[in-house]
This record gives C-alpha cells, structure tokens and sequence, in this order.
C-alpha cells in the first residue's frame, strides 16, 4: 500500500523559510516523478513543484520560481521542498503525490501558516 | 500559461446522473484526470487517462474528453459522492488544475 507521510508544516514569518518533507513507502521511490501540491484555505488545489525519479529536472510553478526548491533523497524515499522568503499568499496545505500526470496518491497534507 | 474552466458548483437529485464539465483549448489533445475531495481530505483520483478508473473507485464515475471539453459523469448519484471534483491536465511540463466544482447532492 502506498503511504505518503507530510511533516514540517507550522508558523513562519513572512520572509522566513521553512522545509517539508515526505516519507514515502510501499512502491519503489526512485521510479516515479513525485509532485508537491497547495490548497489555500477555502481555495483550489495549486501545483507547486514536481521532480524527476533521480532527481534531475524539476519543475516549478511561476508562483514559487526562485523561492522554493524541490529536491529528493531516493535512499530514504523521501521528498523535501525548500521554502524561502516566504509570503502570506504561501500559507495553505502542502500534499505530497505520486507521480505527475496523474497523481494516484497522496498525503494527508501539512498545514504552512505564514504570519507576523 | 494553459487554464482549465470548471464550473463552481453542480446540483444533482439523488440518483440521478452528475455531469462537470472541463474546458481548454484543444483540451482532447491532452490527457485529463479528475479528483474528488471531500471536506477535511485528501483528494482522490477517480479517473485519469481520460476515462479510465483506479482500482476501488466505483463503475458509476465515467469521463470523457473531445474537443475543448472533459467530462465527469457520474451516474446514480449517490449522497456520498457530495463533494469537490477537480480536473487536471498535463501541458508543458507542468500540472494543470481546474478551479473545482462543488456538486451537491440534494
């Protein structure tokens, strides 16, 4: 059974940074581009970022261009994405996903709240 | 950038059938999947490739996809199928997400 599991969410100042991370189990890692996606409050689902199986090539939403890396480390199967200088327009739920064309699975989501 | 439309709300009677459309321009050249989310969840993938369902998911959920509109059909609608549907397409190197539909079931 594939498990997606979200952590590092929490409160960060405007202009702060913070890290995500997502420890996937039950499918071989390595093989599948991993995507991150938001949801504001009350909003729709945003796509932030998606990488490649082995890390090369990922590719980013204008939104977070520059700000945010996405980045993976295939011997702990596990997701990170990077979050610097960060703006209030950020907060929202951040989900880890399987894949990027479709995306078969998710996380439960971690919660990123941006305020003074 | 490329945009998908949907529509901010549907309602349907209770066994009865649920269309959401999806618009963009040559959306039929693209793969399209939809997602159900259900307050306080995670979305769930109910069709991808267009019309094709994942394991679990139940056979009244359809799609289609021509032209420059998909559509998510779902037959016998069922209380438990309340919820918000999002489309998503794949353009460039990028993912692409409708703006959802909430469907109420009344």
């Amino acid at each position: 059974e594939v498990q997606l599991v979200e952590s590092g969410g929490g409160l960060v100042q405007p202009g702060g940074s913070l890290r995500l991370s997502c420890a996937a189990s039950g499918f071989t890692f390595r093989s599948h581009v991993m995507t991150w996606v938001r949801q504001a409050p009350g909003k729709g689902l945003e796509w932030v970022a998606s990488i490649s199986g082995r890390g090369g090539n990922p590719y980013y939403a204008d939104s977070v261009k520059g700000r945010f890396t996405v980045s993976r480390d295939n011997s702990q199967s596990t997701l990170s994405l990077l979050m610097n200088i960060v703006r209030g327009e950020d907060t929202a739920v951040y989900y880890c996903a399987k894949d990027w064309q479709q995306l078969d699975s998710w996380g439960q989501g971690t919660l990123v709240t941006v305020s003074s | 950038s490329y945009e998908l439309t949907q529509p901010p709300s549907v309602s349907v009677s209770p066994g009865q059938t649920a269309s959401i459309t999806c618009s963009g321009d040559k959306l039929g050249d693209k793969y399209v999947c939809w997602y159900q989310q259900k307050p306080g969840q995670s979305p769930l993938l109910v069709i991808f490739q267009d019309k094709k369902r994942p394991s679990g998911i139940p056979e009244r959920f359809s799609g289609s996809n021509s032209g420059n509109t998909a559509t998510l059909t779902i037959s016998g609608t069922q209380a438990v199928d309340e919820a918000d549907y999002y489309c998503q397409a794949w353009d460039s190197s990028t993912v692409v997400f409708g703006g959802g539909t909430k469907l109420t079931v009344l």
